[in-house]
């Protein structure tokens, strides 16, 4: 099975901060990977698909980068709506999906 | 409006069953591959099963296979999670999701769960 490993664990920032948030696969997933985000008490949020792709309406601070096994999830300029935790997801292996264990971001 | 319902959530002794439901509306539900994830309290996000849009064909994270069952109804817009010999470890909150991929010009088959439901929570526990 692909394991997915997300760095760090939590973070803390402040409103305007560059946000940088690591996922790192256990082997070579091309871009088939998602990031989305969870407010407390609400269900995920898809933000980018296929490790880049910003999803429809989603604000354009947020993006994605990277292939193979390293990718990064950027927020350019935090705004404090976007305190959440993140989640990377692969779907290289189908048919398991695999997330990481999330990052939890807080404000400063 | 796009929308995913969950029910059939509640407190279930170990060894029991539960039956999820997620209805759907809003989109032509028989076109999309569909999912249940599930969240611990206080855990991160765990995929448990998937069904493809005319049923025919399902898959299970290990922690599941044979217990679980899901299943689809198209002409009534709605998926379903049969559970049963539930233990602790099962205690989560559950989401049906669904799956906007398609088959890229490779024949892979891409994946996003672009919509969700808002979660109905078991509690196995005696």
């Amino acid at each position: 099975d692909i394991q997915m490993t997300q760095s760090p664990s939590s973070l803390s920032a402040s409103v305007g901060d560059r946000v940088t948030i690591t996922c790192q696969a256990s082997q070579d997933i091309s871009n088939y990977l998602n990031w989305y985000q969870q407010k407390p008490g609400k269900a995920p949020k898809l933000l980018i698909y296929d490790a880049s792709n910003l999803e429809t309406g989603v604000p354009s601070r947020f993006s994605g980068s990277g292939s193979g096994t390293d990718f990064t999830f950027t927020i350019s300029s935090l705004q404090p709506e976007d305190i959440a935790t993140y989640y990377c997801q692969q779907y290289d292996n189908l048919p398991s999906y695999t997330f990481g264990q999330g990052t939890k971001l807080e404000i400063k | 409006e796009v929308q995913l319902v969950e029910s059939g959530g509640g407190l279930v002794q170990p060894g029991g069953s539960l039956r999820l439901s997620c209805a759907a509306s809003g989109f032509t539900f028989s076109s999309y591959w569909m999912h249940w994830v599930r969240q611990a309290p206080g855990k991160g996000l765990v995929w448990v099963s998937r069904i493809n849009s005319d049923g025919s064909s399902t898959s299970y994270a290990d922690s599941v296979k044979g217990r679980f069952t899901i299943s689809r109804d198209n002409a009534k817009n709605t998926l379903y999670l049969q559970m049963n010999s539930l233990r602790a470890e099962d205690t989560a909150v559950y989401y049906c999701a669904r799956d906007r991929g398609y088959y890229d010009s490779s024949g892979y088959y891409t994946s996003a769960f672009d919509i969700w439901g808002q979660g109905t929570m078991v509690t196995v526990s005696s």
